[in-house]
């Protein structure tokens, strides 16, 4: 079935330091892909997305990348920060439209003093 | 903009009984919510999609008659959970969509937690 996957699903990073999560997903009909950030206790937040037709989308201090030839996705943080903390979810929208969307399983970013 | 609630933000209730739990799009109309329940270190898995003045289309697996979603404007939508169990504690989260052409983007709600004891 179609599903998204991530590689890892914690990270542990110094403050400062860059960090990268990655994400897999299976529909190749896929034309949209979203990063939201999500806090103990509250709902997603949205980060930065991206479409199909793009392979690489900056934000402030986030970018996300997209190679569609393997299907994969990743969100760079630059410039970790602790306010960072917290878990990762990449979501893709496999029908287009208005319609559901599919959530990894989500990482869990960790920055340390 | 683009600011959805959720009320309440927590429940306890006991089980046998229902609860009502509301999405509600402050700042703009939502053609299409969508509801979500999440257990603990688990992602969103989707419940449902609800059209304003249609019925409600569930996930497979979802019984539609214990998760009753009613959408009756294009700025609310409810979830109630009929006879509730403790296996229905969890935490449920809507978005909604402006469904704007070209618009794909969710808005999330901040979550209700309902513990069922």
């Amino acid at each position: 079935g179609e599903s998204v996957g991530l590689h890892l699903p914690t990270l542990s990073v110094q403050e400062g330091d860059n960090s990268i999560i990655n994400c897999a997903y299976s529909n190749s009909a896929s034309d949209y892909f979203i990063w939201y950030k999500q806090e103990s206790g509250k709902g997603p937040q949205f980060i930065i997305d991206i479409r199909s037709n793009m392979d690489k989308r900056q934000g402030q201090r986030v970018t996300v990348l997209l190679n569609k030839t393997v299907k994969h996705l990743s969100l760079q943080i630059a410039a970790t920060q602790p306010g960072d903390s917290a878990v990762y979810f990449c979501a893709e929208n496999p029908q287009g439209g208005y319609n559901k969307l599919i959530f990894g399983a989500g990482t869990r970013l960790a920055v340390h003093p | 903009g683009a600011v959805v609630s959720q009320h309440p933000s927590w429940v306890i209730c006991k089980s046998g009984t229902s609860v009502k739990i509301e999405c509600r799009s402050l700042d703009f109309q939502a053609t299409t919510m969508f509801w979500y329940r999440q257990f603990p270190k688990q992602s969103l898995m989707l419940m449902a999609t609800s059209n304003e003045g249609s019925k409600a289309t569930y996930e497979q697996g979802v019984e539609k008659d214990k998760f009753l979603i009613n959408h009756a404007s294009l700025t609310l939508s409810t979830l109630t959970v009929t006879s509730a169990h403790p296996e229905d504690s969890s935490f449920y989260i809507c978005s909604a969509t402006p469904g704007e052409r070209g618009s794909y983007e969710q808005y999330f709600g901040p979550g209700t937690r309902l513990t069922v004891t």
